[in-house]
């Protein structure tokens, strides 16, 4: 079993739309969750950070962690072609006093105006 | 903002050459990484560095690579001998502090734009 399974998409919705992106892991040692997005040939940008199972909102976006269920999501409401990118949910767990993060292979979501 | 700066951001090697990719982290930052990302594949941890040395290396990073923070500023991941499976994104990131110190958000990574290497 992969340590951090993702569906890859392509996702595709109208502009407008709720969008919903998930990953599974395996790993009970992970505590930390973090979703970046990835434009294309761009290196990953750090849209959410959490640490504790709930949820945490930031304007348009909310990351959910289910710890007991080893599932994590991230919410776009209100999407616009902007957030149209690659959705990677990444994951760590302490490793001395820095951390690894482990990836999830991206969710290629196109928001259609 | 800060943010994290790569150069080259394509570079194109012969196989067998030695390649040197160089990152300058956010200023304040004292954790540095490498990952890299086949076409169309994870993002992959390399290897951490903090108070310029190896805390942690994955087993992609074996002993062809090397890093190093020749100055205050720059962090370089060094391949002796490329093969043609190095091809790859290279991205570098770096955190102000590590997990269990400071702020919680202080041990976020920040990733640089990435270079290029392509073995040929």
């Amino acid at each position: 079993q992969k340590e951090v399974e993702q569906d890859p998409g392509p996702l595709s919705v109208p502009e407008g739309a709720i969008v919903s992106l998930n990953c599974t892991y395996s790993n009970s040692a992970f505590q930390y969750f973090m979703w970046y997005r990835q434009y294309s040939r761009k290196g990953p940008e750090l849209l959410m950070y959490t640490y504790s199972s709930g949820n945490k909102e930031d304007g348009r976006f909310t990351a959910q962690v289910d710890k007991s269920s080893k599932y994590i999501s991230l919410f776009i409401r209100d999407s616009q072609p902007s957030d149209s990118a690659t959705y990677l949910c990444a994951m760590s767990v302490q490793l001395g006093s820095n951390y690894k993060l482990t990836f999830g292979k991206g969710t290629l979501l196109t928001v259609n105006p | 903002e800060p943010e994290v700066t790569q150069t080259p951001s394509h570079q194109v090697t012969q196989m067998g050459q030695e390649v040197i990719l160089r990152c300058v982290p956010i200023s304040n930052h004292l954790y540095f990484y490498w990952y890299r990302q086949i076409l169309g594949q994870k993002v992959e941890f390399l290897v951490s560095f903090y108070n310029n040395e190896i805390s942690e290396k994955s087993e992609i990073f074996d002993d062809q690579f090397s890093v190093e923070r020749p100055d205050g500023s720059n962090f370089t991941l060094k391949i002796r001998s490329t093969k043609l499976e190095d091809s790859a994104m290279y991205f570098c990131a770096s955190s102000e502090s590590g997990v269990g110190q400071g702020r919680g958000e202080a041990y976020e990574q920040y990733f640089g734009p990435g270079t290029r290497l392509t073995v040929t």
